[in-house]
């Protein structure tokens, strides 16, 4: 979707590295989502934000951070991935506008594998 | 906290005839219940989405059912075509949307020609 953007759109990374991630709306919603996608779990919430330096955990935050310091940008850090995080990472947003109230808008998604 | 089960998880249809997709959640606090579409490659699309105070929604071939006795929704695709084909995700939340998802696990549906 043209109002969100995530980078990178692929990553392979070493074990025990630091990783970030980062989604860019031109949205200017309030809330935003990072969700991973693993074959047989559907997505699941990592972590999200209600508003600038508003964050709280989802279900599976553990090995996971975010920050917040714009409307536009939530950024994801792996603090020290492991084989467990390759995973498709996907960041989320919503708002309301004027056409149409609630639901998310995904980005396209960032493949990572931790080798 | 919220926990929503998709069935089934693969589905194959003859093009031209319907697709049921069926969830169920646990939360009946749970009020806004959106199905997204996603192609390969790509992230999910909301593409039809109904909330608490409403039985059926529908929007041209597609149409979602709430049953909240039950606490099940389902989807509904009629004359299926080729784009169809793709995974599809149920989600729920307490709130209309601006609120966290909890995700089914998803289904997998093939459109044969």
């Amino acid at each position: 979707d043209a109002g969100i953007t995530q980078s990178p759109r692929h990553k392979v990374t070493e074990t025990g590295t630091p990783v970030t991630l980062r989604c860019h709306q031109t949205e200017n919603h309030r809330y935003m989502y990072w969700y991973r996608q693993d074959p047989g779990h559907g997505l699941r919430l990592i972590h999200y934000s209600y508003g600038v330096k508003d964050t709280d955990k989802g279900e599976v935050s553990d090995g996971y951070s975010v920050s917040r310091s714009k409307t536009e940008d939530f950024l994801l850090t792996l603090e020290s991935a492991t084989s467990s995080q390759t995973s498709v990472y996907f960041c989320a947003i919503s708002g309301t506008t004027g056409r149409r109230m609630g639901g998310y808008t995904f980005g396209s998604g960032t493949r990572l594998t931790v080798v | 906290g919220e926990n929503v089960e998709q069935h089934p998880s693969t589905l194959s249809v003859q093009e031209g005839d319907s697709a049921v997709i069926k969830c169920t959640y646990s939360d009946s606090a749970s009020n806004y219940f959106p199905w997204y579409k996603q192609e390969l490659g790509k992230g999910p699309q909301l593409i039809i989405d109904i909330r608490s105070n409403v039985g059926e929604k529908k929007d041209q071939r597609i149409a979602v059912t709430l049953n909240k006795t039950a606490k099940h929704f389902s989807l509904h695709i009629t004359e299926t075509q080729p784009e169809d084909s793709a995974v599809y995700f149920c989600a729920a939340s307490i709130g209309f949307g601006n609120e966290k998802l909890t995700f089914g696990t998803g289904t997998r549906l093939t459109i044969i020609p």
